[in-house]
This record gives structure tokens, sequence and C-alpha cells, in this order.
């Protein structure tokens, strides 16, 4: 297993399209995370994943937000009707069950809506 | 908004001196942890501290968490040019969600 793979690395979409990432985390990880940075600031949290369920979404994941992981291995997150504020890195990182351990990041897609 | 934040938000040291960089959260916690980027790239987990130690060692790091204060620091020993990077602290609060800083950028001129 070679980490955390995110897929694309960096998309370039008009305004107003719908982007699909993907996140394939750590084989034995149950916990999947999405954050999502924009330039100079730390990640902010949008959602997370225990397994297949979504136990936790940011009010930074607004209705134009979707996001799945429908077999509990890899994750999905789509935005519909792109907005030019839209336009950052998406990260995602993946957990064991035990909350006190470590995330390991993927390399984060960057979406750049023009 | 974000829990914790860094200071200083830039530092720019030689290569063999020492780089330390600060961190406050504001909420308790049940861990901290340091990361460090490097430019348009991932996260690479560096050291975690739980929140019932003081100081905690990695190589050429050290971690030091006062509960009290509410504030941690990440000190950078013998500093490389390759250390140049942005260094954030996250610290988890329990609810499966790790919230980190806005992050200190290091400069280690060669």
């Amino acid at each position: 297993d070679t980490g955390v793979s995110q897929d694309p690395r960096h998309k370039i979409t008009k305004r107003g399209q719908n982007v699909t990432f993907r996140c394939d985390p750590i084989s034995e990880h149950n916990r999947l995370y999405w954050y999502r940075q924009t330039l100079g600031q730390g990640p902010e949290f949008l959602t997370y994943f225990q397994n297949e369920a979504q136990l936790e979404k940011s009010r930074l994941l607004s209705d134009r937000f979707s996001a799945e992981r429908p077999k509990g291995s890899f994750s999905t997150l789509e935005i519909q009707r792109t907005e030019q504020g839209d336009s950052a890195m998406y990260l995602c990182a993946s957990s064991l069950v035990f909350s006190n351990t470590e995330a390991f990041f993927g390399q984060g897609t960057r979406l750049t809506v023009v | 908004s974000q829990q914790g934040e860094e200071d200083p938000q830039a530092l720019s040291i030689q290569e063999g001196e020492n780089a330390t960089m600060n961190c406050s959260y504001k909420t308790s916690i049940n861990n901290l942890q340091w990361y460090r980027q490097n430019s348009g790239r991932g996260l690479v987990h560096l050291i975690l501290i739980r929140s019932n130690e003081r100081e905690k060692h990695s190589g050429r790091l050290r971690v030091t968490l006062d509960t009290s204060k509410k504030s941690s620091s990440l000190l950078i020993t013998a500093s490389r040019a390759a250390d140049t990077a942005s260094y954030f602290c996250a610290s988890y609060t329990g609810g499966f969600k790790t919230i980190f800083g806005a992050g200190t950028r290091l400069f280690v001129k060669a």
C-alpha cells in the first residue's frame, strides 16, 4: 500500500460545471476525511466517514457539495455548479478507528474554477 | 473558524540555526499533532503529543505542550534547507475531526 491516493491531482473547470474527485485511503483505515485548503491557510474540515457512514459535515459543505463512500473503501467528493470561490486544494486523509492516532494525507486535488 | 493559531506566520533562518514555532488553541484537546507541508503538496505527519504529555522528541524535533496555557511549540534543531516548508499544528478534540491552524511558513537559507 502506497498511502492515500487522490485523483486527479489537478482540475481546471469552467464556472457552472460539475466536478468529482476520488480518494483511495490506506486499505485498513476505516476513517476518511475531506479537507479544503486555500492559499496561505490551513486545511479546513469538510466531512468525515467511518466506514460507509458520513458522520459529520461542516457548515462549509454547502448543498452543492456531496461526498460518498459507498462501500467503505474509496470516497468521492462532488461539487455541482462550481463557483470561482471553490478554487482550492481538496485534501483527503485516512486513519485507523482509534481516534488518538495520526491521519495520513493524500497529495490533494487542486481545483481551479475559471 | 480555525481552532489553532500559529506564531510566527513566517520565519526565515540560516541553515544550522534552530527554528521555534508556537501554536495556541481554544478548547480542551485529546492530542495535538504537527504536520509539514511542502509547497503545493499534501501534509506529512511529524509528531503527536497527547494531552497528558508535556514534551516529546523525534529526531531533530522537540514538541512541548502546556494545556494550562492551551499552547504548544515545535522546535527544529540544526535546521536544513530541506526543512523549508509550512508547518501546521492540528488539535484533536474528539468528535472525529482534527482542526488545523493557519500555519507557519519556514524558510531555511543555505
